[in-house]
């Protein structure tokens, strides 16, 4: 079957960095992504990853490991807006775009 | 930004009735989806839509579901005969062309229907 796992929830203070870790286990992997979502609002698109290694966009970055099964989506230097979950999704080769997603992690930054 | 809009942002039906959930996916893109999201859960794929045809659907898309691409802009999803458990946040959404590999989705800011 199709398995992918996150915390929870995470808490973390403006400024500083957090990481939030995804694990999966799928057949076909095609890519992961990483979306935001504010609560009552749609997903937002944020990285994604195809190949291992790192990928910067901003404050954002986001890593995988596909031998592993791991990735982590690192948010730099917290703003109190990045409050929200995040969501870890798969995409599966040869099953028409569809991904896969995770339950979430919902991140609150304190002041 | 281009962006996925949907129509309405809320609705609320009686049980048995048929709902239609509209969306205009962005332009130039030609891979069109729709997912939902039960309150407190994950979000779930539904189906995926290309070329005017149904390209994959879940477990979840029974002969209850639809979709259709009725004109140039528009892709709808309907639900024949709802029961309270379709109540939940419907998200649209859509992709790039065969290149985008995967396939970068862009979602809509989603319906919520209650069914009661």
């Amino acid at each position: 079957g199709q398995n992918i796992d996150q915390p929870t929830e995470m808490t973390a203070t403006e400024g500083a960095i957090v990481q939030i870790n995804c694990t999966y286990q799928t057949s076909g992997f095609n890519g992961l992504f990483w979306y935001q979502q504010h609560a009552g609002e749609a997903p937002t698109f944020l990285s994604y990853n195809v190949l291992d290694g790192l990928e910067e966009k901003g404050r954002f970055s986001s890593f995988l490991s596909r031998s592993k099964g791991y990735s982590y989506l690192l948010l730099k230097e917290l703003q109190m807006k990045d409050s929200a979950s995040y969501l870890c999704a798969v995409s599966i080769y040869n099953q028409g775009g569809k991904l896969i997603f995770g339950q979430g992690t919902e991140l609150s930054v304190k002041p | 930004e281009p962006e996925v809009t949907q129509t309405p942002s809320h609705q609320v039906t009686q049980m048995g009735q048929e709902v239609i959930l509209r969306c205009v996916p962005i332009s130039n893109h030609l891979y069109f989806y729709w997912y939902r999201q039960i309150l407190g859960q994950k979000v779930e794929f539904l189906v995926s839509f290309y070329n005017n045809e149904i390209s994959e659907k879940s477990e979840i898309f029974d002969d209850q579901f639809s979709v259709e691409r009725p004109d140039g802009s528009n892709f709808t999803l309907k639900i024949r005969s709802t029961k309270l458990e379709d109540s939940a946040m419907y998200f649209c959404a859509s992709s790039e062309g065969p290149t985008d590999i995967p396939r970068k989705a862009f979602f809509g800011q989603g319906t919520r229907l209650t069914v009661v």
